[in-house]
């Protein structure tokens, strides 16, 4: 595709219950990222992969979060038991390997905990 | 961990003055500072990044300045024009060759151009 697809775009959910976002970035993009953005904050770091393992995971708040990325290519990020605090928009990015640094953001997966 | 300031949390100008955007770092081992403009709904998208090994740096009417002793570094934007009104985002974080660690981002500039 042309650009960092995500889905769902909008997920609305009760406490408690299990998410799982979606991410497939541009196509033989090997750093791939994940962050969330709270209304009116800038991007919140969460997770980055290179290829298949996460190189740097240090800001996912809790155990409740995790994110896969099988194959290199698509990742999943999973929330657990989610809290109404959990309500963000959930942002990727990729990158190409050797890249000058610049993010391809995706349009984001607006989540709501009710 | 790293810590971005950014001001002013909104900024309105003159369309045709320049803007003026702020931030501060904490970490004195970040080496590679992006700037990010943000549409109302749409995905950030780069603008501008500089790396430390700089101090300025420009493309057209955008322009980044970095002071590594101060740990501070700034956007201007001259000629302001309506399609500059977005949020504008400052980074700050690690470069290496094979890409980008993860960011620390600013809380955003909401820049508002006059006509």
């Amino acid at each position: 595709g042309a650009g960092v697809s995500q889905t769902p775009s909008n997920k609305v959910t009760e406490k408690g219950k299990y998410v799982e976002l979606r991410c497939d970035p541009i196509s033989g993009h090997t750093a791939l990222y994940w962050y969330r953005q709270s209304l009116g904050q800038g991007p919140e770091f969460l997770i980055y992969f290179q290829g298949t393992g996460a190189a740097d995971d240090s800001g996912l708040p809790n155990d409740r979060f995790f994110a896969v990325r099988p194959e290199g290519s698509v990742s999943t990020l999973k929330i657990q038991r989610t809290e109404r605090g959990d309500s963000a928009v959930y942002l990727c990015a990729s990158s190409p390997t050797g890249s000058a640094g610049e993010l391809f953001f995706g349009e984001g997966s607006r989540l709501t905990v009710l | 961990g790293e810590n971005v300031e950014q001001h002013p949390s909104t900024l309105s100008v003159q369309e045709g003055d320049s803007a003026v955007i702020k931030c501060t770092y904490s970490d004195s081992a970040s080496n590679y500072f992006p700037w990010y403009k943000q549409e109302l709904g749409k995905r950030p998208q780069l603008i501008i990044d500089i790396r430390s090994n700089v101090g300025e740096k420009k493309d057209q009417r955008i322009a980044v300045t970095l002071n590594k002793t101060a740990k501070h570094f700034s956007l201007h934007i001259t000629e302001t024009q309506p399609e500059d009104s977005a949020v504008y985002f400052c980074a700050a974080g690690m470069y290496s060759g094979g890409g980008a660690d993860g960011l620390t981002f600013g809380k955003g500039t909401h820049l508002i151009i006059q006509p």
